[in-house]
């Protein structure tokens, strides 16, 4: 079984559109990360939670917004739908940040187009 | 903030070594990782480096050179699955830890 799930897969919606995207992970991790992904501008965060009570914008956080409902999920909504935010997104896991290797673990994305 | 930059596309033969750069202007440096990601999968752990030096893990080795900001990939005797991205990310403890990412380099392995 996979370590981190995403769900769905894929969805096609329409602009305005209210869109959740949602990350469960069996790790044990505390540290959980959204990230989209666009050609040619890698992976860019779009907010990130330290544990249950801790969320914190990332670099492009505007039209997004997410929930951690649990030490093991983690939502992202996407409330009004914008053609621009046609995109790949990834959940990631990680353990303790700052010391070590404890690198990001991703789950498969989700391709998400709006029309 | 940070600034990554890694070539967009190389191109090399099967069997062929080849060396991914990447370089990286940051304060608070902790940490360079590199991740392998195939067209339409999640990106994959590598390697990671944080003290100067080159790891090796199989066909796969990572330098570092802190004081250059700069890091390079090196694969070796290429296989056709190596066709992939390859992403470099930096750690930076100002930024609370977090991974910065470059764009990635688009890795074609010809017969």
């Amino acid at each position: 079984d996979a370590d981190v799930t995403q769900t769905p897969r894929n969805r096609i919606t329409k602009t305005g559109k209210r869109i959740m995207l949602e990350c469960s992970q069996t790790k044990g991790h505390d540290r959980m990360y959204w990230y989209r992904q666009d050609p040619g501008l890698g992976l860019r965060l779009i907010y990130y939670s330290f544990d249950v009570k801790d969320i914190n914008k990332g670099e492009i956080s505007d039209g997004y917004s997410v929930s951690r409902q649990a030490q093991a999920k983690f939502s992202l909504s996407l409330e009004s739908a914008i053609p621009n935010q046609t995109a790949l997104y990834f959940c990631a896991t990680s353990d303790l940040g700052g010391t070590g290797v404890n690198e990001q673990f991703f789950g498969p994305g989700t391709r998400l187009t709006v029309l | 903030g940070q600034n990554i930059d890694q070539p967009t596309e190389m191109t090399a033969t099967e069997g062929a070594i080849v060396q991914i750069n990447c370089t990286y202007q940051t304060s608070g440096f902790n940490g360079l990782f590199w991740y392998q990601q195939h067209a339409g999968e999640a990106p994959t752990f590598l390697s990671y480096n944080v003290l100067d030096g080159l790891e090796e893990k199989g066909r796969f080795s990572s330098f570092l050179s802190r004081s250059k900001g700069y890091s390079y990939l090196l694969l070796k005797e290429l296989q056709m699955k190596d066709s992939a991205s390859y992403l470099c990310a930096v750690r930076e403890r100002d930024a609370g830890n977090m991974l910065t990412f470059g764009g990635g380099t688009r890795l074609m392995v010809k017969p």
